[in-house]
């Protein structure tokens, strides 16, 4: 399974924006790049997903590298409710493979 | 709250007694897994569901592990004869088919004393 590296730990301070990034070199073109969320005592939360195009929704962007080697999340304005574990993951596109590697993630420390 | 939903929250037991947890996915969800994770690490990946068909089980669940998902709706996981290393938190999540994320319960916390 391709695996992904992130940071062990990243601070922001509040209402600034934050830049996740993540390593996947060795990603297959058929792997989606997915990202959750674990907030303090609860499971994982869906964040977004991409395969090649950029992608927006209601909590966050995704920045896929035109090569995809890399990715970044970008939490736009960072709010202390945002304090979590943030997990990129890829994921096998035709199988929508069940196996997850979550790896370690980043923990995102957001300073009031 | 038509989330996922696990149950207890929380699970004390001692050294070789036997425990259940149960799991209600999003109700629409054929898709259904468990997870396990300790305490700084990521979860990982134990067993998958389709409907009621068990279709993948990790090398990590031992033969003291068995889950079960009749009738293709709730789902049960047992351990038996319990370790100390089985301390964990057991998540569950659901899905609709193909690449839909994963939607997960907030877990059922087991300490093995």
């Amino acid at each position: 399974d391709a695996k992904t590296t992130q940071p062990n730990s990243m601070e922001s301070n509040e209402e600034e924006p934050v830049h996740l990034p993540c390593n996947h070199s060795t990603i297959s073109g058929t792997d989606y790049i997915h990202w959750y969320r674990q907030l303090p005592s609860q499971g994982p939360e869906y964040v977004i997903h991409g395969l090649t195009s950029n992608v927006n929704n209601r909590m966050a962007s995704l920045a896929i590298a035109e090569d995809r080697k890399s990715s970044t999340l970008i939490l736009h304005r960072a709010t202390l409710r945002d304090a979590a574990v943030y997990y990129c993951i890829l994921r096998a596109y035709q199988t929508g493979a069940n196996n997850l590697f979550f790896g370690t993630g980043t923990r995102l420390t957001v300073i009031p | 709250d038509t989330g996922v939903s696990q149950d207890p929250r929380h699970k004390i037991t001692k050294r070789g007694q036997n425990v259940t947890f149960r799991c209600d996915p999003i109700s629409e969800h054929n898709r259904l897994y468990w997870y396990r994770q300790t305490l700084g690490q990521g979860p990982e990946f134990l067993t998958y569901f389709q409907n009621e068909a068990q279709l993948e089980k990790s090398r990590l669940l031992s033969d003291r592990f068995s889950a079960e998902r009749p009738k293709g709706s709730f789902s049960t996981l047992e351990i038996q004869r319990t370790e100390q290393g089985d301390s964990a938190m057991y998540l569950c999540a659901s899905s609709l088919g193909g690449d839909s994320p994963l939607h997960f319960g907030n877990g059922t916390r087991l300490t093995v004393t």
